[in-house]
């Protein structure tokens, strides 16, 4: 079990570009989060999935943002025409049904320049 | 709309004294409370956690306490340590919709 991994750790873009980011869940965790962090906040719901059902999705989601979790296993969340305010740190968070404790990843960083 | 509130950005502590930090609510459905770790460009830690039916919970060094009449808890750390200067989140778990809403969070500084 290696946690929760989120690829790219980092990623500059120019604006107007599309990013996508992946996280990897630990395993056995069928709820899987994404979360997004700016400077001097907490993290942000954006949505959640359990297993391959997206059941809730922030209205902070603009139609420009869109995840997919096809397998119930891994999740992307791809980001089209990014604009400058979407720099942020985007967090990916698992665990399992029943259980209280979420996992974080270690984040990807964007930049949009 | 904050549902989880954290009202001190900052806070410091000399090393060995006890470092409290306050998280108030508004939701009296919230469920569970915990708290997260979060150093510079590293995702969030749990660190401890506690059931709306507990008014305590400890783990070595770190104890919760929940107020739920008035909607607040609290982080005890005794003693603390320079290690444990980080940003401290606490969140709470809404069991209608299983979210987990996060506080904006209060930096700890403890000074050797």
């Amino acid at each position: 079990d290696t946690g929760v991994s989120q690829n790219p750790r980092h990623k500059i873009t120019k604006r107007g570009q599309n990013v996508t980011f992946r996280c990897d869940p630990i395993s056995e965790h069928n709820r899987l989060y994404w979360y997004r962090q700016t400077l001097g906040q907490g993290p942000e719901f954006l949505t959640y999935f359990q297993n391959e059902a997206q059941l809730e999705k922030s209205r902070l989601l603009s139609d420009r943002f869109s995840a997919e979790r096809p397998k119930g296993s891994f999740s992307t969340l791809e980001i089209q025409r990014t604009e400058q305010g979407d720099s942020a740190m985007y967090l990916c968070a698992s665990t399992v049904a029943g259980a209280n404790v979420l996992t974080f990843g270690a984040g990807s960083r964007l930049t949009v320049l | 709309d904050q549902q989880v509130k954290q009202n001190s950005p900052s806070l410091s502590v000399q090393e060995g004294r006890i470092s409290i930090l306050n998280c108030d609510y508004t939701n009296s459905m919230f469920d569970y409370f915990l708290w997260y770790k979060k150093y510079p460009a590293e995702g969030p830690t749990f660190l401890i956690s506690i059931s709306s039916i507990k008014d305590k919970n400890e783990d070595g060094r770190f104890t919760v306490f929940l107020n739920k009449s008035a909607k607040h808890l609290s982080l005890h750390i005794v003693p603390s340590q320079p290690g444990d200067s980080a940003v401290y989140f606490c969140a709470a778990s809404d069991p209608g919709t299983y979210k987990y809403i996060f506080g904006t969070g209060t930096r700890l500084k403890v000074l050797a």
